[in-house]
């Protein structure tokens, strides 16, 4: 089987840098995936990475260490709009995309 | 160019009848993937399709299946409903590997 681990809540300040960590277990593994997910909406794809090492898109990094079997999303400068759901998933190389059960991150004033 | 379309987007149903829930991909996406959401349970993997033929499944009982057309369009059908099953079923597309792109879901209320 396979599984994924994240921690289920997160709450930081507004411009402060919160970082989501995953580690996962499974067979076949492709690459690791981050979505966003607000309240009432479609989750969105943020990030991906398949080789070991940082991406960074703007605000947001993913770091993916394969010998590890762990990843880490990094939210910089923090804001309001960030209070959302955040799922890393697994691809495999059987195409199966599986996900974590969430982080809830919560941006206070 | 339009997104994942999902339809309807809400439905109510009784325990013991069936549903059919309908989603249209990206233009040019093959691969059509099902995915139920509950609260605390993160998206739990129901099925994925490519080309009309099922190439993955998850670990949900046989009320719970699927199809794609020769146009990409899948639906998924699930049959003597129970109460559990009251979820947000979200339907994803990929073109390539990296990312999957999401409708709106349909939130399916079993009474």
């Amino acid at each position: 089987g396979q599984s994924l681990e994240q921690p289920s809540e997160v709450t930081a300040v507004e411009g402060a840098i919160v970082q989501i960590n995953c580690t996962y277990q499974t067979s076949g593994f492709y690459g690791l995936s981050w979505y966003q997910q607000h309240d009432g909406g479609a989750p969105t794809f943020l990030s991906y990475n398949a080789l070991d090492g940082l991406e960074e898109t703007g605000r947001f990094s993913s770091f993916l260490s394969r010998s590890d079997s762990y990843g880490y999303l990094l939210l910089q400068e923090l804001q309001m709009k960030d209070s959302a759901s955040y799922f890393c998933a697994v691809r495999r190389d059987d195409y199966k995309l599986s996900f974590g059960a969430g982080t809830t991150v919560t941006v206070r004033a | 160019k339009a997104g994942v379309t999902q339809t309807p987007r809400y439905l109510i149903k009784t325990r013991g009848q069936q549903v059919t829930l309908s989603c249209s991909p990206i233009s040019g996406h093959r691969s059509v993937s099902w995915y139920q959401q509950t609260p605390g349970q993160g998206l739990q993997f129901l099925f994925e399709y490519f080309s009309e033929t099922q190439r993955n499944k998850g670990n949900f009982p046989g009320r719970f299946s699927g199809r794609q057309f020769s146009n990409s369009r899948s639906e998924m059908n699930v049959s003597t409903l129970e109460l559990g099953d009251s979820a947000l079923y979200l339907c994803a597309s990929s073109h390539r590997d990296a990312e999957a792109f999401f409708g709106q879901g349909t939130r399916l209320t079993v009474v």
